[in-house]
């Protein structure tokens, strides 16, 4: 089946750090990869997408790229703020066989940004 | 254009009862899906509508349950609520139901509690 696997949390930095969050994923099929966030309270927010392999999915200082060889899409920032604290989801979708409207999503890494 | 919209936000029940969730797609999005979300479990795919019609359903026991309006608005029911069903519920619209990629936006969530 189709699974996600990103790194444990909590992560906590302090602001203007470097971030990476680790993701990968098993898939019978070729995937859609993507990253959410939710902030305390609320839904889930698409961060940024990947449609294809080599890909690069970026949005408000984050980056991800899709890479098909080591089956991953790590999530990186070079400078995080305290804003950036969320908790972070990796997902994807197949886009064939019907499947494309059904996330399957990480556990999910709670970041926390220190002033 | 007006977002996911889910009703109520806040949700208390007791074990044995009954609890219906709703959920209105952004305008013109015809495809409606639903998520669990717990601490334990993550997010888990519940089922997707599409057309008023139940395309797949996630691994949930049948007290889980749903259905679609003509006008694409959507329902979750759980009957015979146990202290497990506690959770964030998320409901999703995406655009369309073709093959490839089709982005879906959530909702803020419905969080029910079960004592």
């Amino acid at each position: 089946g189709n699974s996600v696997t990103q790194m444990e949390g909590p992560v906590t930095l302090s602001e203007e750090a470097f971030l990476t969050i680790n993701c990968t994923y098993t898939a019978t099929g070729y995937p859609s990869l993507f990253w959410y966030v939710q902030y305390p309270g609320e839904g889930l927010q698409l961060l940024l997408k990947a449609t294809k392999a080599d890909d690069k999915g970026s949005n408000k200082g984050f980056e991800a790229t899709y890479r098909k060889e080591t089956t991953s899409f790590h999530l990186e920032k070079g400078s995080v703020q305290v804003s950036d604290s969320a908790v972070y989801f990796c997902a994807l979708t197949l886009n064939s066989g019907g499947s494309n409207y059904k996330l399957t999503f990480g556990k999910g890494t709670l970041l926390t940004v220190n002033p | 254009k007006a977002g996911v919209t889910q009703t109520p936000r806040y949700l208390i029940k007791t074990r044995g009862q009954q609890v219906t969730l709703s959920c209105s797609p952004i305008s013109g999005h015809r495809s409606v899906s639903w998520y669990q979300q717990t601490p334990g479990q993550g997010l888990q795919f519940l089922f997707e509508y599409f057309s008023e019609t139940q395309r797949n359903k996630g691994n949930f026991p049948g007290r889980f349950s749903g259905r679609q309006f003509s006008n694409s608005r959507s329902e979750m029911n759980v009957s015979t609520l146990e202290l497990g069903d506690s959770a964030l519920y998320l409901c999703a619209s995406s655009a369309t139901s073709g093959s490839g990629y089709n982005e879906q936006f959530f909702g803020p969530g419905t969080r029910l509690t079960v004592l």
